[in-house]
């Protein structure tokens, strides 16, 4: 049980287009999913906590307007990186909580999206 | 948010050692403590993970000990083997108990 699934695994875009990428647990239904990034050899930065049926909270130094998300459903959240730039290539993963659980209790992680701007 | 610091941020060891891995954390609100082994390209996934009311918490050949006085916490392998080689990151939760902020990573490597 517990499984999250993100979709693409990988892409690779222009610059100035616009890139959406999936978050779905499978197994679970989740009000709380996060998002984070993760640069090479780096760890993993939080940016932004995806609230079903309500506006995300964003990290301090995250442009919400740049990471668009929406968390339409109990299984399903989206993150739309708009008019990517080479700078933001990295790899995004998210994580959800499982609606079950309690406060403070484990994510669950998905594979990572691999977003390259050229 | 939580503030977490980890050392160190490599690690090689010779297999059949331990390796220990140490965090800090700057909010003592928080009350849950994981841990989680990445390897490369892969997603985190927990090995292990401590809340505030115990001290310490053991499965097989991992523990994680906590101090909530000093707000840092360890994790330690024992008996390494070449396949615990990963990157290794500590996290604690935020006093509203949703959110994770990640140390910055600790890479092992075993050496066999």
């Amino acid at each position: 049980g517990a499984v999250v699934s993100q979709h693409p695994s990988r892409v690779i875009c222009k610059s100035g287009t616009s890139v959406k990428i999936e978050c779905r647990s499978l197994d679970f239904q989740a009000t709380t999913m996060f998002w984070y990034r993760q640069f090479p050899k780096k760890s993993l930065m939080l940016m932004a906590t995806s609230n079903e049926g309500s506006k995300a909270t964003y990290e301090q130094g995250v442009e919400k307007d740049k990471f668009l998300i929406n968390h339409a459903s109990l299984t399903l959240s989206t993150l739309t990186v708009t008019s990517a730039h080479p700078e933001d290539s990295s790899f995004y993963i998210c994580s959800a909580r499982d609606l079950r659980q309690g406060v403070g209790d484990e994510q669950f992680f998905g594979p990572g999206t691999r977003l390259t701007v050229l | 948010g939580e503030n977490v610091e980890q050392h160190p941020s490599t690690l090689s060891v010779q297999e059949g050692d331990s390796a220990v891995i140490k965090c800090t954390y700057s909010d003592s609100a928080s009350n849950y403590f994981p841990w989680y082994k990445q390897e490369l390209g892969k997603r985190p996934q927990l090995i292990i993970d401590i809340r505030s009311n115990v001290g310490e918490k053991k499965d097989q050949r991992i523990a994680v000990t906590l101090n909530k006085t000093a707000k840092h916490f360890s994790l330690h392998i024992t008996e390494t083997q070449p396949e615990d080689s990963a990157v290794y990151f500590c996290a604690a939760n935020s006093p509203t108990g949703n959110q994770f902020y990640f140390g910055t990573g600790t890479s092992l490597t075993v050496i066999p």
